[in-house]
């Protein structure tokens, strides 16, 4: 599968876990964007990554929330001592470029409850 | 303030009609115009997509969307519905500003959860 890859696809956490997610963009792709999608809410940028660099966490709160995107392996957004209201899916998405004429592939997205 | 409208937060059309689903944007400029689809459990797949010339763009799946400047709309359609298009259906713009890493400033609408009868 050349697309997107997300991991895993559910994970159940109790508050005060951390809760890590993976995701894998397509092969070529260097830019790599997560979002979140809460219930009834429309997806919101999270963070945005190339190789090795955090171009704009601007979307990210500002405590607990942390995300990487290593020159080998995948991105990882790591979610610290878990709250109910980080109950939601979070999408990843990767870009050849990272223009806006360079469209945007998504994963299938991690399902994160917390308990 | 600079948004995405989707008027329509649920449709239910019948197996085999026609459907339209609403986007509109506030934007000075014309924005680049995406339509995505998610289905089920799944991620977002990009239906269709218009940055300029013709405004009537076609995408996958049999669906075609239309710009419109003075209406300031890009309206998803699909002349004849199956029961596999039951999702919910994005419109997300990106600003032109000419600044590379766009892609994160994309707005996202609120989405249509469309349902079909058989």
């Amino acid at each position: 599968n050349a697309g997107v890859m997300q991991n895993p696809r559910h994970l159940v956490r109790r508050r005060g876990q951390e809760a890590r997610l993976r995701c894998s963009p397509m092969k070529g792709h260097s830019h790599v964007y997560w979002y979140r999608q809460l219930p009834e809410e429309g997806l919101k940028f999270m963070v945005y990554l190339q190789k090795e660099n955090i171009i704009d966490e601007s979307g990210m709160p500002k405590e607990r929330f942390s995300a990487e995107f290593p020159k080998e392996g995948p991105s990882i957004l790591r979610i610290q001592q878990v709250v109910r209201g980080d109950s939601a899916a979070y999408f990843c998405a990767s870009s050849l470029q990272g223009q806006e004429n360079s469209p945007l592939h998504f994963g299938n997205g991690t399902r994160l409850t917390v308990t | 303030a600079q948004s995405v409208t989707q008027p329509d937060i649920h449709i239910t059309v019948s197996e085999g009609a026609s459907l339209e689903l609403r986007c509109n944007y506030s934007y000075g400029a014309t924005p680049y115009l995406f339509w995505y689809v998610q289905s089920p459990g799944q991620g977002l797949q990009l239906l269709l997509k218009y940055f300029s010339g013709d405004t009537l763009v076609q995408g996958i799946k049999g669906f075609e969307a239309e710009f419109k400047r003075s209406q300031s709309s890009f309206n998803l359609r699909k002349p004849s519905v199956h029961w596999s298009d039951a999702a919910e259906y994005f419109c997300a713009v990106v600003p032109p500003s000419g600044d590379a890493g766009n892609n994160r400033k994309l707005i996202w609408g609120l989405g249509t959860s469309l349902a079909v009868n058989p």
